[in-house]
């Protein structure tokens, strides 16, 4: 079973609100990763998380704060966003070494800020 | 720098046609070679990778792609595409290690319409 997965599906916010997103695997894998994808255009990689500490922020706004919890469960906490940052946004999962970093991916979030 | 050309935009085929979708990377090792699928508003779906070995590696939905060093390249194929094929490919090279975490490096992507 290689399943991620996200929720919500959908989210609309204004540029006020605080929301949450979740992202689930439960494959026992040691890395998980946050990506945003605009139209048109490849996963752009935000965050990574490798056995549940922070090793990769690319250099993304302090308006997205990632958390993780434990080993099966990773968030993106959503702050004051701007309706440039709606988009796609995509978890996924690796074994890392062993695997040779394949990445399994979710469903993804389509995110609207108004 | 490690890097992925899909330099084919846009393909269009006819269902029932073969298909070859073009990758190139750049990469100072050896590469670990991935390629993805995306449908509209979906999430990326990995059709098959290469580590080492035989450079022919067959995929999940009759995918298959062959390594060539040579060529630095990393060639999709499938010789009857179906209308369902119709998606977002991407090429992605790796591992790029950061953090103590491996990176991949994504291609922009090649869109497959497929004509009935």
């Amino acid at each position: 079973d290689t399943e991620v997965t996200q929720t919500p599906k959908h989210l609309v916010m204004g540029m006020t609100n605080k929301k949450s997103l979740k992202c689930e695997q439960h494959m026992g894998h040691r890395a998980m990763y946050w990506y945003k994808q605009k139209a048109k255009k490849p996963p752009e990689l935000m965050f990574v998380y490798s056995y549940e500490k922070l090793s990769i922020n690319e250099s993304v706004p302090s308006r997205f704060s990632p958390e993780c919890p434990n080993s099966s469960l990773l968030n993106l906490h959503l702050h004051a966003l701007q309706p440039e940052d709606s988009a796609l946004y995509l978890c996924a999962s690796s074994q890392g070494p062993t695997d040779r970093g394949t990445q399994y991916f979710g469903p993804g979030t389509r995110l609207t800020v108004l | 720098a490690q890097s992925v050309t899909q330099p084919d935009i846009h393909i269009t085929v006819s269902e029932g046609a073969s298909l070859e979708l073009r990758c190139n990377y750049s990469y100072g090792a050896t590469p670990y070679l991935f390629w993805y699928v995306q449908s509209p508003g979906q999430g990326l779906q990995l059709l098959l990778k290469y580590f080492s070995g035989d450079t022919l590696v067959q995929g999940i939905k009759g995918f298959e792609a062959e390594f060539k060093r040579s060529q630095s390249s990393f060639n999709l194929r499938k010789p009857s595409v179906h209308w369902s094929d119709a998606a977002e490919y991407f090429c992605a090279v790796g591992p790029l290690t950061q953090g103590g975490s491996e990176k991949l490096v994504f291609g922009k992507g090649t869109k497959l319409t497929v004509n009935p």
